[in-house]
């Protein structure tokens, strides 16, 4: 069936560094996207989310990008700090259900 | 800050045993859904709530498990009776109308 994907399970990078986690989306109807972060133990965070009437939006050293040409999504991590550690989700639904389907996740590791 | 509260925190039990777990959603928020998430996987939904309506359990195995949501308000999910396979975490999330769902801290799950 339908799923939202990830391309890399595992990505680390030196702190202070961009960190840009990537997802790939098979559900051509879903209109809403978002990133959540997982740290052990604990329930995902919400990160950022964005539309599909938008490419681009950015909040505190972080941007979700869009495209849904290819049915790409992306999470850019400006600065990346060592409390970034956490497995980062990306979820898609629609706006006539609200059902949240996840991916399977990417590990972010950041080197001191 | 509003949250999603869920409980018991950690639970062991004996396969073949009854588990419950609860939870109770942001004050306002229509939506709740259940997840179970595997270690190393993403979440899986279980049942989605609409008030005090099902609107998704297509994924519920519901030869063991059931969810209900009597008043519209907090939730129970059960598991009669529990097998090892059913270890994992199960989180409870809820949203409003803006489709952003807030995640609970989870209940881990420890069938022996």
């Amino acid at each position: 069936g339908e799923n939202v994907g990830l391309h890399l399970p595992t990505l680390s990078v030196q702190e202070g560094d961009n960190s840009i986690i990537n997802c790939a989306y098979s559900n051509s109807a879903s209109d809403y996207f978002i990133w959540y972060k997982q740290e052990s133990g604990k329930g995902p965070q919400f990160i950022i989310d964005i539309r599909s009437n938008m490419d681009k939006r950015q909040g505190q050293r972080v941007t979700v990008l869009l495209n849904k040409t290819v049915k790409h999504l992306s999470l850019q991590i400006a600065a990346t700090q060592p409390g970034d550690s956490a497995v980062y989700f990306c979820a898609e639904n629609t706006d006539s259900s609200y059902k949240l389907i996840f991916g399977s996740g990417t590990r972010l590791l950041v080197r001191p | 800050e509003a949250e999603v509260a869920q409980s018991p925190r950690y639970k062991i039990t004996e396969k073949s045993q009854a588990v419950a777990f609860w939870c109770d959603p942001i004050s306002g928020h229509a939506t709740l859904y259940w997840y179970r998430q595997i270690l190393g996987q993403g979440p899986e939904l279980l049942v989605q709530f609409q008030d005090e309506s099902v609107v998704d359990d297509s994924q519920l195995p519901k030869d063991r498990f059931s969810a209900e949501r009597l008043k519209g308000v907090d939730s129970t999910l059960k598991i009669q009776p529990a097998e090892l396979g059913d270890s994992a975490m199960y989180l409870c999330a809820s949203s409003s109308q803006s489709n952003e769902a807030f995640f609970g801290q989870g209940t881990r799950l420890t069938v022996v």
